[in-house]
C-alpha cells in the first residue's frame, strides 16, 4: 500500500535560517512520482516540483532544494535562508506510474506548518 | 487563463440540506479530481473523473456524488449534509506530463479551494 509520511507536525524558524522539511514514503512499485505542494495562509494549493523514481539528481530552484534519496525511501526539501514568504503548510505527494488510460492519484501525507518568524 | 475555479467559497448548511459544489477548468485537461482537506489528515481523495463521462469513486465517496458535466466542469454533490462532512474542499485537474519508460503520470493543479460548515 501506498502511503506518505511527514513526521513533522509543525516547524518554527527564524528568517534566514536553513530549514528541512522531511517526507519519506512507501510503495511497492518501482516506478512511481514524488510531489510537493505548497498551501500559503491564504489556503490555495501551489505544485512545487514533481520528481519521478528514476532520477535521483537533486534539484535547486533559488532557495529551493530537494534531495530524492531511494535508498531510505525520502524525499526532503530544504529552504535556504528563509523568509516570512515561506510561512505555510507543505505537502508531500506520491502517485505510482499509470500505464493505462486511467488517471493517477495522489496520496498526500499530512503536511508540515512552517512559520517563520522575522 | 483563470486556471481552476471554484464556487462559492464559502457556505453554511444545516444538517440535512443538499448543496452542490461547481468546479470548472479552462486549461483542456482531461481528468478532474474533488478532495477535502481536514485538520491532521491532509487532503483525501473524493471522488474523481479520469475523462468527460466516467467518473470513480476515491478514498472517501460516502455522503457524496459527483457530475462531470463536461470536459470542463466537475460538481461535487451532498444530498443530505452532516456535520462531519464540515471541511475544506479542494476541486484539482490534471494534465499527463511526464514518461518513463513505459510509465507516465499527471500533475494535479488545485483551485483555491471550499469552505463548508455543517451545523
Amino acid at each position: 500500500a501506498q502511503k506518505v509520511t511527514q513526521a513533522q507536525t509543525e516547524i518554527s524558524v527564524v528568517e534566514k535560517e536553513d530549514v528541512t522539511l522531511d517526507c519519506v514514503y512507501e510503495t511497492r512499485d518501482t516506478t512511481y512520482y514524488l510531489f510537493w505542494y505548497k498551501q500559503p495562509p491564504s489556503g490555495e494549493l501551489v505544485f512545487l516540483i514533481r520528481r519521478n523514481s528514476f532520477d535521483e539528481q537533486n534539484e535547486i530552484s533559488g532557495r529551493y532544494s530537494w534531495n530524492f534519496q531511494k535508498s531510505t525511501s525520502s524525499f526532503n526539501f530544504t529552504i535556504t535562508a528563509s523568509q516570512v514568504v515561506d510561512s505555510a503548510v507543505y505537502f508531500c505527494a506520491l502517485s505510482e506510474a499509470n500505464y493505462g488510460g486511467a488517471t493517477n492519484k495522489l496520496i498526500f501525507g499530512t503536511g508540515t506548518l512552517l512559520a517563520v518568524q522575522p | 487563463n483563470a486556471g481552476v475555479t471554484q464556487t462559492p467559497k464559502f457556505q453554511v448548511l444545516k444538517t440535512g440540506q443538499s448543496m452542490t459544489l461547481q468546479c470548472a477548468q479552462d486549461m483542456n485537461h482531461n481528468s478532474m479530481y474533488w478532495y477535502r482537506q481536514d485538520p491532521g489528515m491532509g487532503l483525501r481523495l473524493i471522488y474523481y473523473s479520469a475523462s468527460e463521462g466516467t467518473t470513480d469513486k476515491g478514498e472517501v465517496p460516502n455522503g457524496y456524488n459527483v457530475s462531470r458535466l463536461n470536459k470542463r466542469e466537475f460538481s461535487l454533490r451532498l444530498e443530505s449534509a452532516a456535520p462531519s462532512q464540515t471541511s475544506v474542499y479542494f476541486c484539482a485537474s490534471s494534465e499527463r506530463t511526464s514518461l518513463i519508460t513505459s510509465g507516465y503520470t499527471d500533475t494535479q493543479y488545485f483551485g483555491p479551494g471550499t469552505r463548508l460548515t455543517v451545523l
